[in-house]
């Protein structure tokens, strides 16, 4: 059973920055919060982790409230290849339980 | 580096046969874990490996085992198979696995149609 829940799809165009929030339902002491990107026919890419406030990298950032009940993820200036399932996830260890994530569709 | 590599990237069986799937995770990592990805039912997590230890395993029956080898590649293997089982077999290697909330790295998946 997954323990997050997301939106079941979004649409943005090129250049506009996407936010997508999860509910961290359960969150436990010891989880992390993990995003996850998906194409079609392809493995799962790892996109971004926190433990709570604000983890930015290369390609997005993760704002996480003190209660941990929800994150963001942030997507700067999206372009036509982030449209993908992007997938949020409490993670405890390898045991990854995987949502029905949210699929971003992104138009020209 | 070299990322994780699957083999074969797609296969067909029929009802009843077995199949074995390959996995060799990043160089230095110990951990391999297998997901199976369905329309239906998401990706589910199979198993996981460590020092060719199973250390965690998911709601799978037993027809879907897997081994490790001292060199941390891994198989799964699925026997007497059922048209429910056509998915996409995803491997993921990790350097520690286990308790680690670490980035898990996939392959791309061996394709799996059950005729």
């Amino acid at each position: 059973l997954a323990k997050t829940t997301q939106p079941i799809s979004m649409d943005s165009y090129e250049g506009q920055e996407v936010n997508i929030t999860c509910s961290h339902n359960n969150i436990a002491t010891n989880d992390y919060i993990t995003w996850y990107q998906q194409f079609p026919s392809q493995g799962p890419r790892f996109i971004i982790q926190g433990y709570k406030t604000k983890v930015t990298n290369e390609v997005a950032s993760l704002f996480i409230p003190a209660d941990r009940k929800s994150s963001t993820l942030s997507l700067p200036r999206v372009s036509l290849s982030d449209t993908a399932v992007y997938y949020c996830l409490n993670q405890a260890g390898t045991a990854l339980i995987f949502g029905k994530g949210t699929t971003l569709s992104v138009s020209s | 580096k070299a990322g994780v590599t699957q083999t074969p990237r797609y296969l067909i069986k029929t009802r009843g046969q077995q199949v074995t799937l390959s996995c060799s995770p990043i160089s230095g990592h110990r951990s391999v874990s297998w997901y199976q990805q369905t329309p239906g039912q998401g990706l589910q997590f199979l198993f996981e490996y460590f020092s060719e230890t199973q250390r965690n395993k998911g709601n799978f029956p037993g027809r879907f085992s897997g081994r490790q080898f001292s060199n941390s590649r891994s198989e799964m293997n699925v026997s007497t198979l059922e048209l429910g089982d056509s998915a996409l077999y995803l491997c993921a290697s990790s350097l520690l696995g286990g308790s680690n909330t670490g980035e898990l790295f996939f392959g791309e998946g061996s394709r799996l149609t059950v005729l």
